[in-house]
């Protein structure tokens, strides 16, 4: 039982290019979310998935794509990566109602 | 939208001082959990509190839910090294999944 996988760890992109930040989870749970964090910003969400096939914007959902095809797996894409999304981004799981939250290690993302 | 202001943003303490961190949400809340986050890693699950006027403890710390289930705190008696990080407190509004959190409050211990 992994838990919430996030790859990669660190990453370095050039103004401009592209990526995808891969989550997944093996404890079938329904809700997935990105966060990130930023000095003094704490964890802004992203955007947030309730089920496979389903997602919607968060507060923060500019610049960013995401896909649920299954329940395992949320990616978060990057189309055209700026400077200003130099951050440390999370993706966190959980279950129904009133369950905690398990995040990953943490993507550091830094755009030059 | 839903929002959850936590304060204070920074909080120093010597070792064994008191800390207090407060979260207040601009709507009910049907329940309200709070993170720890030790320098370098990720948030981490502390405690969830769901009835109006709950209180929680856990050793040195002591969790309360408000009675109208719009504010909380996170109190910690007698702080140690070992306490330092970012306390994040997170909301969620009935019949949404969507989990919402404070801004946290990063405490730091001076030994």
């Amino acid at each position: 039982n992994a838990g919430v996988t996030q790859t990669p760890k660190f990453q370095v992109l050039k103004t401009g290019q592209s990526m995808t930040l891969q989550c997944a989870q093996d404890m079938n749970h329904e809700y997935m979310s990105w966060y990130r964090q930023d000095p003094g910003m704490g964890l802004r969400l992203i955007h947030y998935s309730v089920g496979a096939g389903i997602t919607d914007q968060g507060e923060v959902p500019n610049g960013y794509n995401v896909s649920r095809s299954t329940t395992e797996d949320f990616p978060l894409r990057l189309l055209s990566a700026a400077p200003s999304q130099t951050s440390v981004y999370f993706c966190a799981s959980l279950g129904r109602k009133n369950t905690e939250a398990f995040f990953g290690q943490g993507t550091r993302l830094t755009v030059v | 939208g839903q929002q959850v202001m936590q304060i204070p943003q920074y909080q120093h303490v010597q070792e064994g001082e008191d800390f207090t961190t407060y979260c207040n949400s601009s709507t009910t809340l049907s329940n309200i959990q709070w993170y720890k986050q030790r320098p370098g890693g990720h948030p981490v699950f502390l405690i969830q509190l769901v009835k109006s006027g709950e209180v929680k403890k856990q050793k040195r710390l002591t969790f309360q839910f408000g009675e109208a289930k719009k504010n909380s705190s996170l109190h910690i008696t007698a702080t140690q090294t070992t306490d330092v990080g970012t306390y994040f407190c997170a909301g969620r509004k009935g019949g949404s999944e969507k989990l919402v959190f404070g801004k946290g409050t990063k405490l730091t211990v001076n030994p």
